[in-house]
């Protein structure tokens, strides 16, 4: 089945720290992926919308110069954090998806974050 | 009235037990369905798809209706090994996925 690579999957760092995290697809390309994060008990929420090659959709209420979106590739999208406060510290999760939107769409393992 | 809505449980159930979940969606031009398990802590894992004529999968029956807007899945002879959150996935006709808060199901022995 197809998968989808998170990493890290753990990140404990001080306040202020920018946080890069990658989201792979390793066996198929990957048009589409979608970054999401999930407190605890709470479900997924979805942030942005990333398309190979151009500008990531951010969800309302999502700052775009806050949480950086890359798409460089058909097997590659980046989300940082900027200058992390505690406040931020969640479980995030990207998901990949082909070029066909009735495909479902799959999910990498997670970034916890914790920002101390 | 929220796109995607599901009842939160928790569903707690005996093993063998069959048990059934609903999810009713807004958006009447919705066309691709799936159901994603997720366990506490993990990310979501796909468990199926959901075709217009139903499908099923060994214990897992997804179907869907149309007329009155809702997915559903059935799980028969329930496992202890089931217990978890279920998402239900709607494309919000636009192809981007909205989810569900999810089902807790618990099954105890």
């Amino acid at each position: 089945g197809a998968v989808v690579s998170q990493h890290p999957s753990r990140v404990i760092c001080k306040s202020g720290t920018s946080v890069k995290i990658e989201c792979r697809s390793l066996d198929f390309q990957a048009t589409t992926m979608f970054w999401y994060r999930q407190f605890p008990k709470q479900s997924l929420m979805l942030m942005a919308t990333s398309n190979e090659g151009s500008k990531a959709t951010y969800e309302q209420g999502v700052e775009k110069d806050k949480f950086l979106i890359n798409h460089a590739s058909l097997t590659l999208s980046t989300l940082t954090v900027t200058s992390a406060h505690p406040e931020d510290s969640s479980f995030y999760i990207c998901s990949a998806r082909s070029d066909r939107g009735d495909q479902p769409q799959h999910f990498g393992d997670g970034t916890r974050l914790s920002i101390l | 009235r929220k796109e995607v809505e599901q009842d939160p449980g928790p569903f707690n159930v005996p093993e063998g037990a069959t048990v059934a979940f609903n999810c009713t969606y807004s958006n009447s031009a919705s066309q691709s369905f799936f159901w994603y398990r997720q366990d506490c802590r993990k990310e979501p894992k796909l468990l199926m798809s959901v075709y217009s004529s139903g499908n099923e999968d060994g214990r897992f029956t997804a179907q869907l209706n149309r007329a009155s807007q809702y997915i559903s899945l059935l799980i028969r002879d329930s496992k202890l090994s089931d217990s978890a959150t279920y998402l239900c996935v709607v494309d919000g006709g636009s192809y981007i996925p909205t989810f569900g808060r999810g089902t807790s199901l618990i099954v105890h022995p």
